[in-house]
């Protein structure tokens, strides 16, 4: 089995930098995908990251340690709009953590 | 336009109903799976499918039902022995595991 833990929320300030972390324990493993849900609506992808190391898109930048069973989420030049449940998923079969909340203010 | 696509978006049901949630992809993706979200929760895993005719069950299987008879399909069941059945209900599908999923829009289910 496996077992995926993120923080429930987090509060930050448009313009800045937040990082997500997640943890996981899992019998094996062959990737971990972070998504976006906007509250009442479909996750959407993100990232996914197999190998160590940090893999950078735009704004969003995911880092991966296999040996530490941790991952990270940062958003950068945070932007109102990124107020969402950020989840993050092993995908031994494609379970979910619990995500974490963001709430962006001015 | 490729996508996967989940109807009706909202359903409503009487308690002790069977009602079956429709999820179809064409996306020629092998893998299929089912959600249940509660409200401020995550994703729950009910059922998933790697291949055709092939399903295994996922965290909280008990009380749904689901079937894989042609590969753009992957209808969900809820039986009436789903004891809390009211929910927001998501349908997924990939490539395989080492691949993103994409969602469909969802569908709320509400039982009364």
């Amino acid at each position: 089995g496996q077992n995926i833990d993120q923080p429930t929320e987090m509060t930050a300030t448009e313009g800045a930098i937040v990082q997500i972390n997640c943890t996981y324990q899992t019998s094996g493993f062959n990737g971990l995908f972070w998504y976006q849900q906007h509250a009442g609506e479909a996750p959407t992808f993100l990232s996914y990251n197999v190998l160590d190391g940090l893999e950078e898109k735009g704004r969003f930048s995911s880092f991966l340690s296999r040996s530490k069973g941790y991952s990270y989420l940062l958003l950068k030049e945070l932007q109102m709009k990124d107020s969402a449940s950020y989840l993050c998923a092993v995908f031994t079969d494609m379970r979910f953590g619990a995500g974490t909340r963001l709430t962006v203010k001015p | 336009d490729g996508g996967i696509t989940q109807s009706p978006k909202y359903l409503f049901r009487k308690e002790g109903q069977n009602v079956t949630l429709s999820c179809e992809q064409n996306l020629n993706h092998d893998a299929m799976y089912w959600y249940r979200q509660d409200p401020g929760q995550g994703l729950r895993l009910i059922y998933y499918s790697q291949i055709v005719n092939d399903f295994q069950k996922g965290d909280i299987a008990e009380g749904y039902s689901v079937s894989r008879e042609k590969k753009e399909s992957f209808p969900l069941t809820v039986t009436s022995a789903q004891k809390n059945p009211t929910a927001f209900y998501l349908c997924a599908s990939s490539m395989g595991l080492r691949s993103e999923a994409f969602f469909g829009q969802g569908t709320r289910l509400t039982v009364v």
